[in-house]
Parts: C-alpha cells; structure tokens; sequence
C-alpha cells in the first residue's frame, strides 16, 4: 500500500516563500504530483516528479528525492490567493501506473 | 480543451433514489477516474477507467456502479444511497502513467 504524511497546516506572510513536506511509504511508483484546492473547488494539478531533482513552474517548484522517501512543494512570492489546500499524490504501479493515491493534506493560510 | 466537465454540479437524491453522475473530457486522456471527498479530507479513488476498461476498484459498495461509454465520458450510477455517502464526487482524468489528473468541478451530494 501507499501512504504519505504531510504538515496538516502550514502559515506565512505575504510574499514569503514555503516549503510544504510530503513523506511517503510505497512499495514503488511511478511519481508525485502536487494539487491545489481552494475551499468549495476542486484540485488543480499543479506539478508533476517523475524523476528526482527540481520541477520549477513560475512561482511554484517540486522536488522528490526517492532514497529520501520525501518531496516538497515551495511557494514563492505567496500571495493571499495562495491561501488553499495542498495534497501531494503518488502514481502507484498498481493496474500500470492508474492508482493515483493523494496525501493527508496541508492548509495553507497566508497572512498579510 | 483542458477541461473535464461533470454534470450536476448539486445533486439532493433520498435513499431510494437512482440518479447518475457525468463526465466528459475531450483531451484524449486515456484514464479517468472517480473519487470521493469528505470536507477537510483528501480525495479518496473509487474508480479508474484505462482505455475504457475499469481497472481498479477500491472496494467500492455495489450502490455505486461506473459506466464508461466511449472514451470521452465516464458516469457514475447511483441507488440505494445512504446518508453517509454524501460528499464531494470528483471525476478526473490524466493521459499516461507519467503525469498528473485533471480535475472536474465536482458534484456536491446529499443524501437524504
């Protein structure tokens, strides 16, 4: 089976920058995503890890380390809107990379 | 086109009720999927559909029942339906096993 724990909540400051952890148990996969979802939305796909290393997309970076069993999503330049839910997912190898299980889940609050 | 649309976006339906959920996408993705939320929960998956075929199933009780016409649309039936199963149901779909899910809106149910 899959599980990944991250930081139920998370606070900063306008235009600061955040790290949200995401560390996982799986018996392997193919890789982690990270969504958003604001309060009465649905997830927005935000990256994708399929290798190890740094994904860096405008404000938002990803990064996975598979020997560390940990990746994480940063935020730069937070902005009020930022203020949301975070999951991060893996792509188990269950049923050729279908499974898509998500994480615990942080709250983001960002405060002026 | 990088939407997936569900259809109703609420839906109130008693215990003896049958109803059906939609949803569409026209990215050529070929899995989709159903999942499940409580509020302040992640997305739990139900279902997933590859290549038309379902490939996974969490487990899922026979009150819920996919349907996966063509490869375009995915519905999720529904009868016998209890309180508890109340919850946001979102259908998702992603092109390979090398990315993430793309989101619907939602259907915001309750059981009555």
């Amino acid at each position: 089976g899959q599980s990944l724990e991250q930081p139920s909540e998370v606070t900063a400051v306008e235009g600061a920058i955040v790290q949200i952890n995401c560390t996982y148990q799986t018996s392997g996969f193919y890789g982690l995503s990270w969504y958003q979802q604001h309060d009465g939305g649905a997830p927005t796909f935000l990256s994708y890890n399929g290798l190890d290393g740094l994904e860096e997309t405008g404000r938002f970076s990803s990064f996975l380390s598979r020997s560390d069993s940990y990746g994480y999503l940063l935020l730069q330049e937070l902005q009020m809107k930022d203020s949301a839910s975070y999951f991060c997912a893996v792509r188990g190898v269950t049923g050729g990379g279908n499974k898509l299980t998500f994480g615990t889940g942080t709250q983001l609050k960002v405060e002026l | 086109d990088t939407e997936v649309t569900q259809t109703p976006k609420h839906l109130v339906m008693g215990m003896t009720n049958k109803k059906s959920l939609k949803c569409e996408q026209h990215m050529g993705h070929r899995a989709m999927y159903w999942y499940k939320q409580k509020a302040k929960k992640p997305p739990e998956l139900m279902f997933v559909y590859s290549y038309e075929k379902l490939s996974i199933n969490e487990s899922v009780p026979s009150r819920f029942s996919p349907e996966c016409p063509n490869s375009s649309l995915l519905n999720l039936h529904l009868h016998a339906l209890q309180p508890e199963d109340s919850a946001l149901y979102l259908c998702a779909s992603s092109p390979d096993s090398s990315s993430g899910a793309f989101f619907g809106q939602g259907t915001r149910l309750t059981v009555v």
